[in-house]
């Protein structure tokens, strides 16, 4: 199994600034087929369902505002928020699908 | 607009069964793989089970030989029937549809509570 972890497991970041979550895979989730990391990012809010926010890494949902952005590759990933907003609030993982079990981060608590 | 309805969903005696069900509208169920993801109270994310657009299936270790996905394409439907229930299976129970991307996105989940 493709363990996630996740860093740190709870951050406080004032309004305005920027949040910066890490996840480290276990082995690489890179295929070098189609050069892309199989690697999601979701935002959880209490008593919602996980949101996803970004896929391969790096690509953006249609919809989620462009002050989330992914990046990383192999098995280092971050998921930044260059503006944090109230509404940012929440709880988010990271998965990788690039073989199953799917495995999640164990999450990360975004506070202001 | 695609959705996911899950249900069937309650309270079951430990070695009990229940069967989940995930209807699916707005897109044809058997085009995309599907999973099921579970969240025990105040926990994070376990993934349980998929099933790729050509049927074949996966399972965590710890459900495996114990619960079964299958899908009823007429019905557009997604199942998880659940056999063995024990304690540590208590959870919000997800459906989740594998975008192209390769990402999910989720239904609101339903909620099984295993007791006695």
């Amino acid at each position: 199994d493709i363990v996630m972890t996740q860093s740190p497991d709870s951050l406080a970041v004032s309004l305005g600034e920027r949040a910066t979550i890490n996840c480290k895979s276990g082995q690489s989730v890179f295929s070098s087929s189609n050069n892309k990391n199989y690697l999601a990012w979701y935002q959880q809010k209490p008593g919602q369902p996980p949101k996803l926010l970004i896929c391969w890494a790096s690509t953006r949902e249609s919809g989620v505002p462009d002050r989330f952005s992914g990046s990383g590759s192999g098995t280092d990933f971050t998921l930044s928020i260059s503006s944090l907003q109230v509404e940012d609030v929440a709880v988010y993982y990271c998965q990788q699908y690039y073989q199953t079990p799917f495995t999640f981060g164990q999450g990360t608590k975004l506070e202001i | 607009e695609e959705q996911l309805l899950e249900s069937g969903g309650g309270l079951v005696q430990p070695g009990g069964s229940l069967r989940l069900s995930c209807a699916a509208s707005g897109f044809t169920l058997s085009d995309h793989g599907m999973s099921w993801v579970r969240q025990a109270p105040g926990k994070g994310l376990d993934w349980v089970a998929h099933i790729t657009n050509d049927g074949s299936t996966f399972y965590a270790d710890s459900v495996t030989g114990r619960f079964t996905i299958f899908r009823d394409n007429s019905r557009n439907t997604l199942y998880l029937q659940m056999d063995s229930l024990r304690a540590e299976d208590t959870a919000l129970y997800y459906c989740a549809k594998q975008v192209s991307a390769g990402g999910f996105n989720w239904g609101q989940g339903t909620l099984v509570t295993v007791s006695s």
